[in-house]
């Protein structure tokens, strides 16, 4: 069955550091896998996705995400962090042929001033 | 201009009745989809259309509705409210051509039963 797990609830850091966070999933073909950031009392917006080919994908607001099929993860990184990266983070896997993406249950950044 | 309008942005209903939750889109997208978020589940998949078909219902309950008069239309009919559905709907598009698609998000529908 396909899942889609962030491990970590809530991740917070100083502004200017690096932040990475964890995102692994389980399915049974090649992924199509996604992040989506929520702000504050905001809806969700596309960050960025993988599809094929090299594994470090770049996506917007400066944010940039490895994929890594021997440990099935694919987890986001942006250096460095600044306050207004403070957010909902949510990582989403598509389930091909069935017009359905599954998400995580997502990652509440923090970065302090 | 936001390319999905929902309507309406709060909603607040009593235990039994039904409510219809309006979405659209005007990203000239071929599907749609609705999805829960609430505290116990942040962010629960519900339906997905395409090309005005279902393609994909993970609702366990048939109190949950998707219509679709046009293409660019997805509403959600709820009946026999329960305080549980209390939570944000939102609605999304994508090209609808099938792989790696980005979804494009509603502001949402907040809806609380009382």
């Amino acid at each position: 069955a396909q899942s889609v797990d962030q491990p970590d609830a809530h991740v917070t850091l100083s502004e200017g550091a690096s932040l990475e966070l964890r995102c692994s999933y389980s399915y049974s073909a090649a992924p199509y896998l996604f992040w989506y950031v929520q702000y504050p009392g905001q809806s969700l917006q596309f960050l960025l996705k993988y599809i094929t080919g090299d594994t470090v994908v770049k996506g917007t607001k400066g944010f940039e995400a490895e994929f890594r099929k021997s440990n099935s993860s694919f987890n986001l990184k942006k250096s460095p962090a600044h306050w207004s990266d403070s957010a909902k983070y949510f990582c989403a896997l598509e389930n091909t042929g069935y017009q359905n993406f599954y998400f995580g249950k997502g990652t509440s950044l923090t970065v302090i001033p | 201009d936001p390319k999905i309008i929902q309507k309406p942005k709060y909603l607040v209903a009593v235990t039994g009745s039904e409510k219809i939750l309006i979405c659209e889109q005007y990203l000239g997208h071929n599907a749609m989809y609705w999805y829960r978020q609430s505290a116990k589940k942040p962010l629960e998949f519900m339906f997905s259309y395409s090309y005005q078909k279902l393609m994909d219902n993970q609702t366990a309950s048939s109190r949950f509705q998707p219509q679709s008069s046009k293409k660019n239309h997805l509403d959600l009919q709820i009946t026999a409210l329960k305080p549980d559905d209390s939570a944000t709907y939102f609605c999304a598009s994508s090209l609808g051509g099938g792989g790696a698609e980005t979804l494009y998000f509603g502001s949402g529908t907040r809806l609380t039963v009382l």
